[in-house]
């Protein structure tokens, strides 16, 4: 399975933008990158994925890089609720999804 | 649909017992998945159902544990003479045959005394 890279913690102030971010220089062609996150106490929670193109939805952005070994999860506007385990994961439909330890996230109020 | 639903939510056994979870998924997904996550680690993958047949196991998955999807729809996962270190959060999560995402459930916590 393909690896991804994260930092093990970030922080971030309530109401800023949040630039999370994701190395994965092994991905193939047929992998999506996906990103979910872990509230506390509750299962991980879909976010976004995409393929070549950046993605947004109304929770976050994915900006996928041209060569995409990389990408960064973004989020507009953090607040306290964002404070959670973010994890990017390479995916494909013949596969099953393997986490790694992902990026925790504090929010400052 | 309300998502995927597991029961209980917690459950605590003395070691030795058998012990067995439950998940519905959302009705129209083929995939159903289990997942064990002990504290501060990511979650790690057990086995995955498409439909009714089982198409992976994990190697974390002994001889103690066994799951089932009976007509494809809810899915079981038995642990038979649990141990300590059996005790974590079992979470399960269904999926549509596509890239789309997984929906997961909000797990059952396992406590073995």
């Amino acid at each position: 399975d393909a690896k991804t890279t994260q930092p093990n913690s970030m922080e971030s102030n309530e109401e800023e933008p949040v630039h999370l971010p994701c190395n994965h220089s092994t991905i193939s062609g047929t992998d999506y990158i996906h990103w979910y996150r872990q509230l506390p106490s509750q299962g991980p929670e879909y976010v976004i994925h995409g393929l070549t193109s950046n993605v947004n939805n109304r929770m976050a952005s994915l900006a996928i890089a041209e060569d995409r070994k990389s990408s960064t999860l973004i989020l507009h506007r953090a607040t306290l609720r964002d404070a959670a385990v973010y994890y990017c994961i390479l995916y494909s439909s013949a596969s099953k999804i393997i986490f790694g330890s992902g990026t925790r996230l504090s929010i400052r109020p | 649909d309300t998502g995927v639903s597991q029961n209980p939510r917690h459950k605590i056994t003395k070691r030795g017992q058998n012990v067995t979870f439950r998940c519905d998924p959302i009705s129209e997904h083929n995939r159903l998945y289990w997942y064990r996550q002990t504290l501060g680690q990511g979650p790690e993958f057990l086995t995955y159902f498409q439909n009714e047949a089982q198409l992976e196991k994990s190697r974390l998955l002994s001889d103690r544990f066994s799951a089932e999807r009976p007509k494809g729809s809810f899915s079981t996962l038995e642990i038979q003479r649990t141990e300590q270190g059996d005790s974590a959060m079992y979470l399960c999560a269904s999926s549509p045959l596509s890239v789309y995402g997984y929906t997961f459930g909000s797990g059952t916590r396992l406590t073995v005394v």
